[in-house]
């Protein structure tokens, strides 16, 4: 069975700090993986896909880092912004969806 | 092109009884996904379908079922409600292609309150 998990489970920068999340899953036999942003009460929005042969993938401020056989990913956040500030859960794929249960990131103004 | 759309945005129900959660994917997505997320966790699978028929389920009991369309559409039923079924009820769609997986794009849920 897979198990996701994220580290740390919450995390306060102030603006400007680059942010650093983490990701390990137990099972490498996975399609790809995604990270998603997540508000308060709402839908997940998707930021970055890495495909399982991929090692990493870029999207403005946002990096992800892919590490099939140590079973990690990272995602970056470069120059956080208060709007930064959510939930930020990180998904393994094969039929379905794993997730982890997500980090939260507090951007202070 | 709207993205996954799902009804109703909030749902109040006592337990015991029963309740029909719907879903729309994506523009040219033809697999629907349902997951449950209760409060602080990640979501959790429940089950996926495509051709309208239920092809993979997660670990819940059988008073989760669903139904896929014609038009790709899926609803969620929930059955004999219990306290623990409270949630975000959340679904995804995909394209599907056969032995791999796309990019999921999620609705915005429905918020379920079992009293």
């Amino acid at each position: 069975k897979q198990e996701v998990t994220q580290i740390p489970a919450a995390l306060s920068v102030p603006e400007g700090e680059n942010l650093v999340l983490n990701c390990s899953f137990t099972d490498s036999a996975i399609y790809n993986l995604q990270w998603f942003r997540q508000d308060p009460g709402k839908g997940l929005t998707s930021l970055l896909l890495i495909q399982s042969s991929q090692r990493e993938q870029t999207s403005g401020r946002l990096n992800a880092s892919l590490d099939k056989s140590s079973g990690r990913s990272t995602l970056y956040i470069a120059a956080s912004q208060p709007g930064d500030s959510a939930t930020y859960l990180c998904a393994v794929s094969d039929y379905k969806l794993s997730f982890g249960a997500g980090t939260t990131v507090t951007v202070r103004a | 092109d709207a993205g996954v759309t799902q009804s109703p945005t909030h749902l109040i129900k006592t337990r015991g009884q029963q309740v029909t959660l719907r879903c729309s994917p994506k523009s040219g997505h033809d697999t629907v996904s349902w997951y449950q997320q209760a409060l602080g966790q990640g979501p959790q699978f429940i089950f996926q379908y495509y051709e309208e028929e239920e092809r993979q389920r997660g670990n819940f009991p059988d008073r989760f079922s669903g139904h896929q369309f014609p038009n790709y559409s899926s609803e969620l039923n929930v059955n004999a409600l219990l306290l623990g079924d409270s949630a975000l009820y959340l679904c995804a769609s995909s394209p599907r292609v056969q032995g791999s997986s796309y990019e999921q794009y999620f609705g915005p849920g429905t918020r379920l309150t079992v009293t």
